[in-house]
C-alpha cells in the first residue's frame, strides 16, 4: 500500500512570508503527526491530529498551525517565516494511538532565506 | 515531562561486528520505546519496539533491551553491514501523551 506522502519536497522562502505544508497518511491511517527536525534540536514534536481533532501540542509558537481534514489529509502552516524555522517537515501517520508504529514520510524540506 | 539523552553522537564500526546503541530517559512513567533507523534523505523507519512490562524483545539481526531501574535502553544490532549505516533514534511514550525523541546517534559501518 502506498505509504504517507508529503508535499512539497523542497522549498524555498523568504523571512516574513508563510508556507503550506501537506501530509497525505496511510490509507486508513487517521492519526496524523508533524515533527521538525534539525541538526541541532533533533526530531521535535509539533501537533498530532485525529480524526479533524488537534489531540496534543507542542512547545511551539502560535506562527505554527495545522489542521486535517475528513480524509484524514493534513495540512500545517508556518506564518511570518523566521530564518530559524528551516528544517525538514516530517508528517508520521498511524492507526489510532500514538503508541502504536509511527510511519513516516521522506518529510518537506524547508529553507528560509 | 519526558527527556530522552544521547550517549553517543556517532559509532563507527566494521562490518561483521555487532552494534550497540544506547539511549536513556528520565521518565520513570514511560511505558513504550521505539528505535528508529533514518536513511539520508528519507524519513525514520520503525525498527524495532519494546514495553514497559518486558526487558527484552528480538527481531532479525535487531535485539532491544530495557532497563527500567536505571531508564536506559539499548539495540544492539548482530553483524552490522554497511547497509545499517544510518542515524539511529530511540523514542519514548509517557502515557497516552507524544513520542519524544532522542537526538539519534549516527552508526558508520566500514568494509
Amino acid at each position: 500500500k502506498a505509504g504517507v506522502t508529503q508535499t512539497p519536497r523542497y522549498l524555498i522562502k523568504t523571512r516574513g512570508q508563510q508556507v503550506t505544508l501537506s501530509c497525505s497518511p496511510i490509507s486508513g491511517h487517521r492519526s496524523v503527526s508533524w515533527y521538525q527536525q534539525t541538526p541541532g534540536q533533533g526530531l521535535q514534536f509539533l501537533f498530532e491530529y485525529f480524526s479533524e481533532t488537534q489531540r496534543n501540542k507542542g512547545n511551539f509558537p502560535g506562527r505554527f498551525s495545522g489542521r486535517q481534514f475528513s480524509n484524514s489529509r493534513s495540512e500545517m502552516n508556518v506564518s511570518t517565516l523566521e530564518l530559524g524555522d528551516s528544517a525538514l517537515y516530517l508528517c508520521a501517520s498511524s492507526l489510532n494511538r500514538p503508541d502504536g508504529e509511527l510511519f513516516f514520510g521522506e518529510g518537506s524540506r524547508l529553507t528560509v532565506l | 515531562g519526558e527527556s530522552v539523552g544521547l550517549h553517543l553522537p556517532t559509532l563507527s564500526v566494521q562490518e561483521g561486528d555487532n552494534s550497540i546503541i544506547n539511549c536513556a530517559y528520565s521518565n520513570s512513567a514511560s511505558d513504550y520505546f521505539i528505535w528508529y533507523k533514518q536513511e539520508s534523505g528519507k524519513g525514520p523507519q520503525f525498527i524495532i519496539d519494546i514495553r514497559s512490562n518486558m526487558d527484552k524483545r528480538q527481531g532479525q539481526r535487531v535485539t532491544v533491551l530495557l532497563n527500567k531501574t536505571v531508564k536506559h535502553l539499548s539495540l544492539q544490532i548482530a553483524a552490522t553491514q554497511p547497509g545499517d549505516s544510518a542515524v539511529y533514534f530511540c523514542a519514548v511514550l509517557s502515557g497516552y501523551s507524544t513520542l519524544t525523541f532522542g537526538k539519534g546517534t549516527m552508526l558508520l559501518v566500514s568494509p
